[in-house]
C-alpha cells in the first residue's frame, strides 16, 4: 500500500519554464490537496479537489493550474515558473473533508528551486 | 482570516525532560485542532486530534491540551527521546469552510 506518492522528489526551474506536479493516491480518497511549505511557515493550501472533475482555489492559488481527470491523480501546474514558487511542495489526500474520521495523508513533498 | 501561531520557532532540550509547545489561533471558532509530526523530508503524521467540544487528548506520552476561548493549545512530551526530534506542527478546521490553516511550526531537537 504506497499511500500517496508525489513525483518528482526534486527539480530545479529556470524563470519562465514549466512544470508539472504529479500526486497519486491508493486510497480511493475523494478529497485532494496541494500545499506549499515555506521556512518558518506552516502549509499554505494552494488548491483542493472534493471528487474527480472537480477543483477550487485554496489560499495561495495565483500562478498556479490543478486538474483531477482520474480520482487517483492530482496534478499541479506551473505555466511560467518564477522564483517566489522555490518551496516544497505537499500533496494530500483524505476521504473527505473532516478530519475527525478522516485523517489527511501526505507525500513525501517535492523540493523545487526556480532560479 | 485565521492566523495561527506556534511559539518556539525551535527548541533545544536535554534527553528525558519534559517540555511543552504551544500552539495560539485567532478565530475561536474553529472545529477541531490537530496537532502534527514532520520529519526531515518528509511529509506530515497526524498525532492527535481535539473535537473543539474536548479539553485534551492523550496518546502515549503525548497529551495535547484545548482552551478555545483563549485561543491556545498546548502539546506536552513526556520524558522526551531523541527519536523525538522533528518538527511538530498544529493545524485548525474551522466551522466555515474545509480546509486546515497550519502554523508555522516547532523545530524540536532531543539531545541524548
Amino acid at each position: 500500500n504506497a499511500g500517496v506518492t508525489q513525483t518528482p522528489k526534486f527539480r530545479v526551474l529556470k524563470t519562465g519554464q514549466s512544470m508539472t506536479l504529479l500526486c497519486a493516491q491508493d486510497m480511493n480518497h475523494e478529497y485532494m490537496y496541494w500545499y506549499r511549505q515555506d521556512p518558518g511557515m506552516g502549509l499554505r493550501l494552494i488548491h483542493y479537489s472534493v471528487g474527480e472533475g472537480t477543483t477550487a482555489k485554496g489560499e495561495v492559488p495565483d500562478g498556479y493550474n490543478v486538474s483531477r481527470l482520474k480520482k487517483q491523480n492530482f496534478l499541479l501546474g506551473l505555466e511560467s515558473a518564477a522564483p517566489s514558487q522555490t518551496s516544497v511542495y505537499f500533496c494530500a489526500s483524505s476521504r473527505d473533508s473532516d478530519p475527525t474520521g478522516s485523517p489527511l495523508h501526505f507525500g513525501n513533498g517535492t523540493r523545487l528551486t526556480v532560479t | 482570516k485565521q492566523e495561527v501561531t506556534q511559539i518556539p520557532a525551535a527548541l533545544s532540550v536535554p534527553e528525558g525532560e519534559n517540555l511543552v509547545l504551544n500552539c495560539s489561533f485567532t478565530d475561536s471558532a474553529i472545529y477541531n485542532l490537530q496537532w502534527f509530526r514532520q520529519d526531515p523530508g518528509k511529509g506530515l503524521t497526524s498525532l492527535l486530534l481535539i473535537q473543539s467540544s474536548q479539553r485534551e487528548q492523550t496518546s502515549g506520552r503525548l497529551n495535547a491540551s484545548l482552551d478555545k476561548s483563549s485561543g491556545r493549545s498546548t502539546l506536552y512530551i513526556a520524558a522526551s527521546q531523541p527519536g523525538d526530534s522533528a518538527t511538530y506542527l498544529c493545524a485548525v478546521f474551522n466551522n466555515a469552510g474545509n480546509m486546515l490553516t497550519f502554523g508555522g511550526g516547532t523545530r524540536l531537537m532531543v539531545k541524548p
